[in-house]
């Protein structure tokens, strides 16, 4: 089974509302990252937590992780019209890199202006 | 200071030609990954390369599909005798070492006709 099962596949909200994004993993991982990807474009890397840390913040974004649930919540507060992508989680094994990064199918996020 | 630059962005094959994707990681990065995109679908990890290594290319289909990132110049995902289902979205990544942040590049949108 793949790393890295993102919850919901879509979500529409209205501007304003908080955005919250689950994401599940199944081996143990050094670090998980997040990304949001704008239709037709490339990644953009939006928050790294390592497997040691709870819970982590980078404005409006509010990363948590519980390693013991292999889960990880991207909450976007006050949510925007410009957030609307589709958002990824993506995982480090532990022991390194050897398999890159490892994605999900991503939350498509939609925000209702 | 350049991110991570694929050229090209488009690229239309016919059946049966061949498929060059150039990737050229950020400046001292020496950590590449080419993920591949299906339309409606997350990335899917091809192949891990170091300079002049294949670190992990288990991601890679067995036939058709070579990449090499040599000691000067750009990582080359290349495609022979392209078919109808290679037509995806093929996105580089490079990092510094294997397990920190990843930077991505725009992607190459290959179109097999």
């Amino acid at each position: 089974s793949q790393q890295g099962e993102e919850d919901p596949q879509a979500l529409s909200i209205q501007e304003g509302e908080n955005a919250t994004m689950n994401c599940s993993y199944k081996t143990s991982i050094n670090n998980l990252q997040w990304y949001r990807q704008n239709s037709g474009r490339g990644l953009v890397h939006l928050i790294l937590i390592r497997s040691n840390e709870r819970e982590k913040h980078s404005g409006r974004l509010r990363v948590t992780l519980d390693t013991s649930k292999k889960s990880s919540s991207l909450l976007i507060t006050a949510s925007r019209a410009a957030d609307t992508a589709s958002y990824f989680c993506a995982t480090v094994p532990t022991g390194g890199g050897a398999d890159g990064l490892t994605f999900g199918k991503g939350t498509h996020l939609i925000i209702q202006p | 200071n350049a991110g991570v630059m694929q050229n090209p962005r488009h690229l239309v094959r016919r059946r049966g030609q061949e498929a060059r994707l150039r990737c050229s990681p950020v400046k001292g990065h020496s950590h590449v990954y080419w993920y591949r995109q299906l339309p409606e679908e997350g990335l899917k990890f091809m192949v891990y390369l170091q300079k002049e290594n294949i670190i992990d290319e288990s991601g890679m289909p067995k036939e058709r599909f070579s990449a090499e990132f040599p000691k000067e110049g750009p990582s080359i995902l290349r495609i022979q005798q392209v078919v109808r289902g290679d037509s995806a979205a093929y996105f580089c990544a490079s990092s510094q070492q294997g397990a920190s942040e990843a930077f991505f590049g725009q992607g190459t949108r290959l179109t097999v006709v």
